[in-house]
């Protein structure tokens, strides 16, 4: 069984592009979660999506935005990228919402 | 709000010797309690988890911990570590919203 694939692994951008990230989930989860990990903040949640509905939303500037489609696989984007962007950033996708998550290897994202 | 803390933000510690990583964690609600692991350069990989029932919870890899309500706990234990056991270790809580709240993260490190 494939487990959770995040695309592209590494990403360089420049500080004003935007970016837009790709999640796969396990076949048949349907619940996708996002979480930003930085050396300074940690691991923080960003937002989970379920059968396309955004059902829960981290605390993070409009310039984070996600959704997911019928097939369950997720995208995030973030807009008018800055320096302190720069994260590996963690997609983990779940059967149903509160059982175990299961994350992918991320992508990191560089800022320049 | 919940929140989680991890006391130790390294332990260095000598194989096949026992270990303990510390997670307390505050909340008014019912959690469900979870500890990752994280090599370099992967995602996070479940190691155990109490959602209910025994405070004894077994994982992989011959991790435990126990739930404690009263001190409000989830120490990780393992009675003899390995040198592959060198990686980041993270407690999380999550509640009915089910989004993960993670600690900062203990780095194990295991030496020969």
């Amino acid at each position: 069984k494939a487990g959770v694939t995040q695309t592209p692994r590494y990403l360089i951008k420049t500080r004003g592009q935007q970016v837009t990230l790709s999640c796969s989930p396990i076949s048949g989860h349907r619940s996708v979660s996002w979480y930003q990990q930085t050396p300074g903040q940690g691991l923080q949640f960003l937002f989970e999506y379920f059968s396309e509905t955004q059902r829960n939303k981290g605390n993070f500037p409009g310039r984070f935005s996600g959704r997911q489609f019928s097939n369950s696989r997720s995208e995030m984007n973030v807009s008018t990228l800055e320096l302190g962007d720069s994260a590996l950033y963690l997609c983990a996708s779940s059967k149903e919402v509160g059982t175990e998550a299961f994350f992918g290897q991320g992508t990191r994202l560089t800022v320049v | 709000a919940q929140s989680v803390t991890q006391l130790d933000s390294q332990v260095p510690v000598f194989e096949e010797a026992p270990v303990e990583l510390r997670c307390n964690y505050s909340s008014s609600v019912s959690v469900y309690l979870f500890w990752y692991v994280q090599y370099p350069n992967q995602g996070l990989q479940l190691l155990l988890k109490y959602l209910s029932g025994s405070t004894l919870v077994k994982g992989i890899n011959g991790f435990e911990a126990e739930f404690n309500k009263s001190q409000t706990s989830f120490h990780l234990r393992k009675p003899s570590v390995h040198i592959s056991d060198t990686a980041e270790y993270f407690c999380a809580v999550s509640d009915s919203s089910y989004k993960l709240i993670f600690g900062s993260g203990t780095r194990l490190l295991v030496r020969p």
